[in-house]
């Protein structure tokens, strides 16, 4: 079974990090996009990032609201992405969810729909 | 970028009933690139949806999407109970619609 799990959602400071970690499994991890998505208490849905797969060389994407503070990255041995999130603001307490980009991604930017989606983890921004 | 707008904000119907959820682009949506999501309290986020009118593995055939260009519809033929969620559209890649709480009239 086509599986990803989210693990580390922990309550942080503000101007703390955390890593999130997403494993998978039924699958090579390495061979597909993987997209973050994030949903605040009572809200909708945020795309924040994403990873592509390593015939298109791990290339990244980020949203505004979170670029040059949030990276992506992959450890193939762990079959496992993370999101590394650092300066971290109260306006960041979400449900973190990976998930798996189905499509491609042309010059114009990754056109995915996204299957399957873990569980979620929370992050909670306080002091 | 593309904005998506869902209405209504909420939908109270009862089970038996048709539902029917419409989702506009700003903007054309090219090649059917429109995807639908299902998500109960306190679950993930689950794909519908794909390719404007693909059903996704495991979905049952009840639930129909239709439209192109900038208006989409997803519809629920004979809702039952486990129908009652949020449900949300995403053109392919960053942007999602702001939802559609179905409930229990």
């Amino acid at each position: 079974e086509v599986q990803v799990v989210e693990s580390g959602g922990a309550l942080v400071q503000p101007g703390g990090s955390l890593r999130l970690s997403c494993a998978a499994s039924g699958f090579t991890s390495s061979d597909v996009y993987i997209d973050w998505v994030r949903q605040a208490p009572g809200k909708g849905l945020e795309w924040i990032g994403s990873t592509r797969n390593k015939v298109e060389s791990y290339i990244t994407e980020y949203a505004a609201s979170v670029k040059g503070r949030f990276t992506i990255s992959r450890d193939e041995s762990k079959n496992s992405v993370y999101l590394q999130m650092n300066s971290l603001k109260a306006e960041d307490t979400a449900v973190y969810y990976c998930t798996v980009g189905r499509g491609h991604c042309p010059t114009s930017g990754c056109q995915n729909y996204f299957d399957p989606w873990g569980q979620g983890t929370l992050v909670t921004v306080s002091s | 970028e593309i904005v998506l707008t869902q209405s209504p904000g909420t939908l109270s119907l009862s089970p038996g009933q048709r539902a029917t959820l419409s989702c506009r682009a700003s903007q054309s949506i090219t090649n059917n690139h429109l995807a639908w999501y299902q998500q109960k309290p306190g679950q993930a986020p689950r794909l519908l949806i794909y390719h404007a009118s693909n059903r996704a593995a495991g979905i049952p055939d009840r639930f129909s999407g239709s439209g192109s260009g900038t208006d989409f519809s997803l519809t629920i033929s004979g809702l039952e109970p486990e129908d009652f969620a949020v449900y949300y559209c995403q053109q392919y890649g960053k942007t999602f619609g702001q939802g559609t709480k179905l409930e229990i009239k």
